[in-house]
C-alpha cells in the first residue's frame, strides 16, 4: 500500500538554528499539505500545494518558515531560525486533488527545539 | 471562521460501545472526516460523511446531520487497541481540513 514518506522522524535542534523536513507524497497525488500539531491539539494547516503551486499559505509564519515543491512531487519545509515555540509534530499529507478528497498522512517529524 | 468541538477525554470498557460526538460551525461545508491517531503516530483515515445519515464500516460507524452541524463516531466491540485520539475534521469549502482538538479514548479491561 502506498504511503506518504517523511524524514527525519525526529529532530532535536537549538533555538536560532535552521531545520528542514522532507516529504514524499503518495505517487500521483497532486495536492500536498504541511500541518503542525502541538501536543494535545489537532493538526493545523501551514501550507497547501497543488502540484508545484502554493494555494494556501495564510497560516505559514513567513518570517521564519518556507516551503517548496519545485517539481510538483516531493516537498521541503524549512524553519530558520527555529524558536522554542516551534517544538511540535510536523505532518505531511497528500490527496489526489483538493476539496473533499481523503488526505493521507505521513508518519510525521517530531521537532524539539532546545 | 470555523469552530469544531469534541470532548477532550472519554473512558470505556473493552467490549462495550462508545459514541464520540463532534459539533461544528463552518462558513462552508464539503464533508466531515474522522481520523484515528495513536500516541506519537500520524492520523489514519477512518470515515468520511458528506450527506446526512450513517456510514458503517466494520466496527466503526459515523453519522452526520448537516442541519445540526453534528456528527458522531460510534465504536462497537471495543478493543484495547482502540485506545487512541479521535480527530473530527471538516472541509469547510477551503481545500484543507480544519481539525478539532481530538478526543482521547481510554479503553479499560
Amino acid at each position: 500500500e502506498a504511503e506518504v514518506a517523511q524524514s527525519p522522524r525526529y529532530k532535536i535542534t537549538e533555538k536560532s538554528q535552521a531545520v528542514a523536513f522532507w516529504c514524499d507524497p503518495i505517487s500521483g497525488h497532486a495536492t500536498l499539505y504541511w500541518y503542525r500539531q502541538i501536543l494535545g491539539q489537532g493538526p493545523e494547516l501551514l501550507v497547501q500545494f497543488q502540484d508545484e503551486s502554493v494555494v494556501d499559505d495564510s497560516q505559514l509564519p513567513k518570517d521564519r518558515f518556507s516551503a517548496e515543491r519545485l517539481k510538483g512531487v516531493d516537498s521541503t519545509l524549512k524553519i530558520q531560525p527555529a524558536e522554542l515555540g516551534d517544538s511540535a509534530m510536523y505532518l505531511c499529507a497528500s490527496s489526489l486533488v483538493g476539496g473533499s478528497e481523503t488526505q493521507y498522512f505521513g508518519p510525521g517529524t517530531r521537532l524539539l527545539v532546545l | 471562521g470555523q469552530n469544531i468541538d469534541q470532548p477532550t477525554e472519554m473512558t470505556a470498557t473493552e467490549g462495550a460501545i462508545v459514541q464520540i460526538n463532534c459539533t461544528y460551525q463552518t462558513s462552508g461545508f464539503n464533508g466531515l472526516f474522522w481520523y484515528q491517531q495513536h500516541a506519537g503516530e500520524a492520523p489514519t483515515f477512518l470515515s468520511y460523511n458528506v450527506l446526512d445519515g450513517l456510514e458503517e464500516k466494520g466496527r466503526f460507524s459515523s453519522f452526520l446531520s448537516r442541519s445540526k452541524g453534528y456528527s458522531y463516531l460510534l465504536l462497537k466491540e471495543l478493543q484495547m487497541k482502540d485506545s487512541a485520539s479521535y480527530l473530527c475534521a471538516v472541509n469547510g469549502g477551503r481545500r484543507a481540513l480544519t481539525f478539532g482538538s481530538g478526543t482521547r479514548l481510554q479503553v479499560q479491561p
